[in-house]
C-alpha cells in the first residue's frame, strides 16, 4: 500500500534561518506530488506542485523554493525565513489529476 | 478562475443527528470533487471521491452529492457521533490543469 511520510511535525526556526522540509512517498512511481499551507483558519494555498522529477511549478510568488530529486521525494526550502512564513505545512500525493489525493500529517512551522 | 465555498462555515448539532454539508464551485469544468476530514493540528485524511461522471459516493454513514452543472456538491452525515467532529474540506480538481482548489472548511462540533 502506498504510505507518505513528512518531517519534521514541529519546528521553530529563527527569522533569517534556512528551512528544510521533506516529504517521501512509498508504494507508487511517478506520482503527482504537492506542498500546500495552511494559515489558522483558512483554507489551503497550494505552493508547489511537481508532476515528475526536476519538475516544478510554482503557484505563488513567496520565499520558498521546492526540488524533486528523486522521483518521491519532494523538497520545501528557503534560504531565509520570514515571519509571514509561520504555517501549517502539508504535502500531498496522487498517482495522476484525476485521481484521489493522500496527505502527510503535516509540519508546523513557527518562525520566531 | 476556479472559487470554492463551503457553508456554513461552524456547525454544532447533538450526537445522533443527520446533518448536511454544503460545498460549492463556480466552474464545472472539473475531474472530480474530494471530501476530506482533518482534525486539529493533523493532516487531511480522505473520506469520499466523486468523479465528474459520477452523481454520488458512499461510504458508512457518509454519502457525498455532486451536480455539476449546478456547481454543487454535499456531504450527509447519518447519526454523528462525538467522533466525528473535525474540520470537513471539499477540493476539486480542475481539467485545465494540475491544481486541486480547496473551500476553506466546516468545522463540526457534535455534543455527546
Amino acid at each position: 500500500s502506498q504510505t507518505i511520510h513528512q518531517w519534521p511535525a514541529t519546528l521553530v526556526q529563527p527569522v533569517g534561518s534556512p528551512l528544510s522540509l521533506e516529504c517521501t512517498v512509498e508504494g507508487t512511481s511517478n506520482p503527482n506530488l504537492y506542498w500546500y499551507r495552511q494559515a489558522a483558519g483558512r483554507g489551503l494555498q497550494l505552493l508547489f506542485y511537481s508532476v515528475g522529477i526536476g519538475q516544478i511549478s510554482s503557484e505563488v510568488p513567496q520565499n520558498l523554493s521546492a526540488s524533486r530529486p528523486q522521483d518521491r521525494q519532494f523538497i520545501l526550502s528557503s534560504k531565509k525565513l520570514l515571519l509571514s512564513d509561520s504555517g501549517f505545512y502539508l504535502c500531498a500525493w496522487r498517482i495522476d489529476r484525476d485521481s484521489e489525493a493522500f496527505f502527510g500529517q503535516g509540519t508546523r512551522l513557527t518562525v520566531v | 478562475k476556479q472559487e470554492v465555498t463551503q457553508i456554513p462555515a461552524a456547525l454544532s448539532v447533538p450526537e445522533g443527528e443527520n446533518l448536511v454539508l454544503n460545498c460549492s464551485f463556480t466552474d464545472s469544468a472539473i475531474y472530480n470533487l474530494q471530501w476530506f476530514r482533518q482534525d486539529p493540528g493533523k493532516g487531511l485524511t480522505s473520506l469520499l471521491l466523486i468523479q465528474s461522471s459520477q452523481r454520488e459516493q458512499t461510504s458508512g454513514r457518509l454519502n457525498a452529492s455532486l451536480d455539476k452543472s449546478s456547481g454543487r456538491s454535499t456531504l450527509y452525515i447519518a447519526a454523528s457521533q462525538p467522533g466525528d467532529s473535525a474540520t470537513y474540506l471539499c477540493a476539486v480538481q480542475n481539467t485545465g490543469g494540475f491544481k486541486t482548489i480547496f473551500g476553506a472548511g466546516t468545522r463540526l462540533f457534535v455534543k455527546a
